[in-house]
């Protein structure tokens, strides 16, 4: 089955950076790639996703490239503020049903 | 925005009892789904729901996992019995439709002691 692999566990910026979180996918027949968002003790909020019809997607200071090719997508966060740390998962839809999602990346955002 | 709301937010329940774990998805959505995850790492997929029916269940859906919506009331999730292993925080979802963004619940923090 598809398996999503989220290759920072965790991430360091100062406020004002960018944050680059990268995930790589085993099946090349999934489509859909959203990002969520986790602050500490709460509920996953969905913050961005991409299609497999492009390979770049653009909402305010976030940014989501997609390789097909290479089978993988990443998440930009550009101008960080410190409201920006939180753990973020990126997921792949496996199938017609299972959002499968990778292992997390803890984001600290430091002022 | 939409909402999905969970009940109870945490239950302590006696290895070897039942518990129910309760789901009001978002109004207009058809998709339905348990997560796991414990110590807020991985989520976990446990099932989805479409249609009255479960599509898809992964091996962390034991035998005494069942899941129902009755009449369109809650979406929930019962385990009977539990074990040590199931304390975790379950999270629901639900969608419009299977390819578009999950709405999640804020979780149920079970321990089961």
């Amino acid at each position: 089955g598809e398996k999503v692999e989220q290759h920072e566990s965790t991430l360091s910026v100062r406020e004002g950076d960018s944050a680059v979180i990268n995930c790589t996918y085993t099946d090349t027949a999934s489509s859909y790639f959203p990002w969520y968002k986790q602050e500490a003790g709460k509920s996953l909020h969905f913050v961005i996703d991409i299609r497999s019809n492009v390979d770049r997607k653009q909402s305010q200071r976030l940014i989501v490239l997609l390789d097909k090719k290479a089978k993988r997508f990443s998440l930009h966060i550009t101008a960080t503020q410190p409201e920006d740390s939180a753990i973020y998962f990126c997921a792949v839809l496996a199938g017609s049903w299972q959002l499968i999602f990778g292992s997390g990346t803890q984001l600290t955002v430091m002022p | 925005g939409p909402k999905v709301l969970q009940i109870p937010s945490h239950q302590i329940i006696d290895m070897g009892q039942m518990v129910t774990l309760n789901c009001d998805p978002v109004s207009n959505h058809l998709y339905f789904y348990w997560y796991k995850q414990i110590l807020g790492q991985q989520m976990e997929f446990l099932v989805n729901f479409y249609n009255g029916k479960v599509m898809e269940k992964s091996k962390l859906f034991k035998d005494q996992f069942s899941v129902e919506r009755p009449d369109g009331s809650y979406f929930t999730l019962k385990i009977q019995p539990t074990a040590l292993e199931d304390s975790a925080v379950y999270f629901c979802a639900s969608s419009l439709t299977a390819n578009s963004d999950y709405t999640f619940g804020s979780g149920t923090r079970l321990l089961v002691i």
